[in-house]
């Protein structure tokens, strides 16, 4: 069975950093882009950026509101996608997923959707 | 950033019913919406990608149109295990954006 876990969330200073990871099986790692998420309660769901896979060079897109302070990597070898956070913020508290990308080309085109999500790890900023 | 605007943002429903919940993109995005359901303390699941496309195992009462700017999720007779909250999704550029949800709740 496909499965994704996060972890790496926990309680974290303002400005300071931190790694979370999402550790996937049952299905090729490798082949796939991945995705990060985050969700709270007032801003929904926001989506932070992907890794793209080897095939297509691993290249990254962020989303605006997040490129300057988080950075997404990857490590097919252990099955393992990160995400990178720094200069965390208050604001920054939210639940973390990771999503892995599956595309249907049904119409004619590749639609991006996001089939198989880890159980999201939480991430608090306080002092 | 494409915006996505969802309504109702709360629905009260009875089992049995026929639920619609619109969502409209603040520019065409042809087909390129999905929908999403989300359980209390779960991450979200695929319902429908492409716009009407209903994922595998998931029940025929629910299905998707649109094109364009407005879309629909229709849940034809909704069941116990359908409350929940919904979200639609373009895929159409990044950044990829969510609606806000429509929370579907027992009448």
């Amino acid at each position: 069975d496909v499965q994704l876990v996060e972890s790496g969330g926990g309680l974290v200073q303002p400005g300071r950093s931190l790694r979370l990871s999402c550790t996937g099986s049952g299905f090729m790692f490798g082949d796939y882009v991945m995705n990060w998420f985050r969700q709270t309660p007032t801003m929904g769901l926001e989506w932070l950026g992907f890794i793209r896979n080897k095939a297509y060079g691993g290249a990254i897109d962020l989303a605006p509101s997040v490129e300057d302070r988080f950075s997404i990597s990857r490590d097919d070898s252990k099955n393992v996608a990160y995400l990178q956070l720094s200069s965390l913020r208050a604001d920054d508290t939210a639940v973390y997923y990771c999503a892995r990308t599956s595309y249907d080309t049904s119409t004619g085109y590749h639609t991006a959707y996001f089939d198989f999500w880890g159980q999201g790890t939480p991430v608090t900023v306080s002092s | 950033d494409i915006q996505m605007t969802q309504s109702p943002s709360s629905l009260s429903a009875s089992v049995g019913d026929r639920v619609n919940i619109t969502c409209r993109a603040s520019r065409n995005i042809g087909r390129f919406l999905n929908w999403y359901q989300q359980k209390l303390g779960t991450a979200p699941n695929v319902l429908i990608y492409a716009a009407s496309n209903l994922r595998s195992a998931v029940p025929s009462r629910f299905s998707g149109s649109g094109s364009g700017t407005d879309f629909t999720l229709t849940i034809s007779s909704l069941q116990p295990e359908d409350f929940a909250t919904y979200y639609c999704q373009q895929s159409y550029t990044t950044p990829y954006t969510f609606g806000l949800g429509t929370k579907v709740e027992i009448k």
